[in-house]
């Protein structure tokens, strides 16, 4: 089973800063990974798939980098309803894992 | 748009098998994987495992022993059997339409999982 480890597990900024989420693959997933967003009662909303496109309707301060094992999610400038926690989601072999998660607070 | 909504009892006692269905609305189920994924209250996700609409299956290997998935197409519905629960079995169960990976050009582009159920809540207690 492949293990995703996101760091860091909280980050706290401010509104206007920029937020830097971390996803390491335990072995390559290529580009095979999605990231999420999931806010208080709310379902998970797919945020980025394959590694850097962005899903429909998502704002373009959102954006993803990375490949093989180490991938990154980007919020240039915060909003307020950015503050959430955010998994990272890899497909290989037939199996999907999800990391535990980066919760974005507010400082 | 498509939406999707899971029904079923909310309450399961232990040993007994947890039984859920997921309605696909304002679209076609077809040609399409369908994912069901839990949270325990306070933590994160788990994938529980995927059916597409052939029938064919893929379950996460930790649950693959007590899980059953199934697809009805003339009534747009997947369902999710886990038997055998226990209490680490509560959690919040959503369904998912699940893009997979399809070709792009020259590569295969993995496309995640967008569109999700509200949730529904299960809890295993005598």
């Amino acid at each position: 089973e492949i293990v995703l480890t996101q760091s860091p597990a909280t980050l706290s900024l401010s509104p206007g800063e920029r937020a830097t989420l971390s996803c390491r693959a335990s072995q390559s997933v290529s580009s095979y990974l999605a990231w999420y967003q999931q806010k208080p009662g709310q379902a998970p909303r797919l945020l980025i798939y394959d590694a850097s496109n962005r899903a429909t309707g998502i704002p373009a301060r959102f954006s993803g980098s990375g490949s093989g094992t180490d991938f990154t999610l980007t919020i240039s400038s915060l909003e307020p309803e950015d503050f959430a926690v955010y998994y990272c989601q890899q497909r290989s072999n037939w199996q999907y894992t999800f990391g535990q998660g980066t919760k974005l607070e507010i400082k | 748009q498509v939406q999707l909504q899971e029904s079923g009892p909310g309450l399961v006692k232990p040993s007994e098998t947890l039984s859920l269905t997921c309605t696909v609305s304002g679209g076609s189920i077809s040609s399409y994987y369908w994912s069901w994924i839990r949270q325990p209250a306070g933590k994160g996700l788990e994938w529980i495992g995927r059916i597409y609409t052939s029938g064919s299956t893929n379950y996460n290997p930790s649950l693959k022993s007590r899980v059953t998935m199934s697809v009805d197409t003339s009534k747009n519905q997947f369902s999710l059997k886990l038997s055998s629960v226990t209490a680490a079995d509560t959690a919040v169960y959503y369904c998912a339409r699940d893009l997979g990976i399809a070709a792009a050009g020259p590569r295969y582009y993995y496309y995640g999982m967008d569109v999700w159920g509200q949730g529904t809540t299960v809890t295993v207690s005598s």
